[in-house]
């Protein structure tokens, strides 16, 4: 079956510093990823989503690249800012199931710190 | 943007009681779902419905949950009767195609005491 991989629970970070927050998944059929971000007390948003034609999806300064070889979609910035704390959480879809039923990772705390 | 709403945010419930939660979807969007979020753990997909119908369910679903969506009204999840297990975090997504972006709710916090 499905499932998704987020080996770090909390990242901390200062400021400045560039951000890597790590995702690899299992897929029976081929694979949709996406990255949400959550705010304390918010909903779920989506941050960014995997092309079928390898285009890097940026949004807000995040970028992520599907590798289809290792099976990641990596979550990188080069420079964190404090509002980019939060929970984030790399989720897997995928055509063959045909349902739109996503599956999530457990989910990265990052905290930036000034 | 278009916002998905939750009601209510939090919900205290005694054990074999009925309750149902609420979702206000995405206005032209067409599918939608339940995840389930344990404390501590990661959101897990409960149901999915479009077109006044489930179409696909994890073992999560158990036979006392059920899934509505009256006249284009709230999609609601009830559970009847609840059990100490079932408290949890219960967002709600809706989204326009199968594999197009979720819209999620802020989650109804559900504590079964």
């Amino acid at each position: 079956g499905d499932s998704v991989t987020q080996t770090e629970g909390l990242v901390t970070l200062t400021e400045g510093l560039p951000v890597m927050l790590n995702c690899t998944y299992q897929s029976t059929y081929s694979p949709f990823l996406f990255w949400y971000v959550q705010h304390l007390n918010e909903a779920p948003k989506l941050l960014l989503k995997s092309f079928t034609d390898n285009k890097r999806p940026e949004h807000q300064g995040f970028h992520a690249t599907l590798h289809k070889s290792s099976s990641s979609f990596h979550l990188q910035k080069s420079s964190a800012q404090l509002s980019d704390s939060a929970l984030y959480y790399c989720a897997l879809g995928n055509t063959g199931a045909n349902t739109g039923k996503l599956t999530f990772g457990h989910g990265t705390i990052l905290r930036v710190h000034p | 943007g278009p916002k998905v709403l939750q009601i209510p945010s939090h919900q205290i419930i005694d054990m074999g009681q009925m309750v149902t939660l609420n979702c206000d979807p995405v206005s032209n969007h067409l599918y939608f779902y339940w995840y389930k979020q344990i404390l501590g753990q990661q959101m897990e997909f409960l149901v999915n419905f479009y077109n006044g119908k489930v179409m696909e369910k994890s073992k999560l679903f158990k036979d006392q949950f059920s899934v509505e969506r009256p006249d284009g009204s709230y999609f609601t999840l009830k559970i009847q009767p609840t059990a100490l297990e079932d408290s949890a975090v219960y967002f709600c997504a809706s989204s326009l195609e199968q594999n197009s972006d979720y819209t999620f709710g802020s989650g109804t916090r559900l504590l079964v005491i």
